[in-house]
């Protein structure tokens, strides 16, 4: 166990459709990611929180909505998905030095 | 900004032949150097780091900062190795310290 939890694990949505992926991080960092990975990218870095603040956002189209509430939670509001968005999201977590960050087991999307 | 090339996307070697996964770098500043590794079906994982100058699962890596390079080397590969493997370098950028990955390679041990 890494620490690093995300829920749902696997979520099918619908284009109109509303929902959010979470993550919890048990280890004590104050920095988190979001990571998108595809067969098209295998790794694409989307936002990037450090102590609840937005330090990077990777051009991610507004239909991905990050939110940090405190340091150990970050979520991913979805909203009216296009079907190019199925993907493998992956959460990740690293202290404030950066170095060695550590990963959830992604949610699978799907959007139909 | 910092770089991180992983030039090959698939690397496919036997069982028992030496593996070279090549990564390089592109950083101003004094970069710390990771790779990661991926198995099927598993979460993505800390495999090695420069600093520890360590040997993990026969694999060493060894900072080169003339060339710029981080390339991941076994001398004999096992089926087990088969993965997706991705090299990554933490800099500091905007005042914060970043992690930036590679493309990933992914490297196939035929039997």
């Amino acid at each position: 166990e890494t620490g690093v939890t995300q829920t749902p694990r696997h979520l099918v949505m619908g284009m109109t459709n509303k929902k959010s992926l979470k993550c919890e991080q048990h280890l004590g960092h104050n920095a988190m990611y979001w990571y998108k990975q595809s067969a098209k990218k295998p790794l694409e870095l989307m936002f990037v929180y450090n102590f609840k603040e937005q330090t990077e956002n990777n051009s991610v189209p507004s239909r991905f909505s990050p939110e940090c509430p405190n340091s150990s939670h970050l979520f991913l509001h979805l909203h009216t998905l296009q079907p190019e968005d199925s993907a493998l999201y992956l959460c990740a977590s690293g202290d404030s030095s950066g170095n060695t960050i550590y990963f959830g087991e992604g949610s699978w999307l799907t959007v139909v | 900004a910092q770089r991180v090339t992983q030039p090959e996307k698939l690397l496919s070697v036997f069982k028992g032949a030496p593996v070279e996964l090549k990564c390089n770098y592109s950083y101003s500043g004094s970069p710390e150097l990771f790779w990661y590794v991926q198995y099927s079906r598993q979460r993505l994982q800390l495999l090695l780091r420069h600093i520890s100058r360590e040997s993990i699962k026969g694999f060493t890596a060894d900072l080169n900062k003339g060339e710029t390079s981080f390339h991941l080397k076994k001398p004999f590969a096992q089926e087990e190795d088969s993965a997706m493997y991705y090299c990554a370098l933490s800099g500091y950028s905007g005042g914060y310290q970043k992690v930036t990955f590679g493309t990933g390679t992914k490297l196939q041990v035929i039997p």
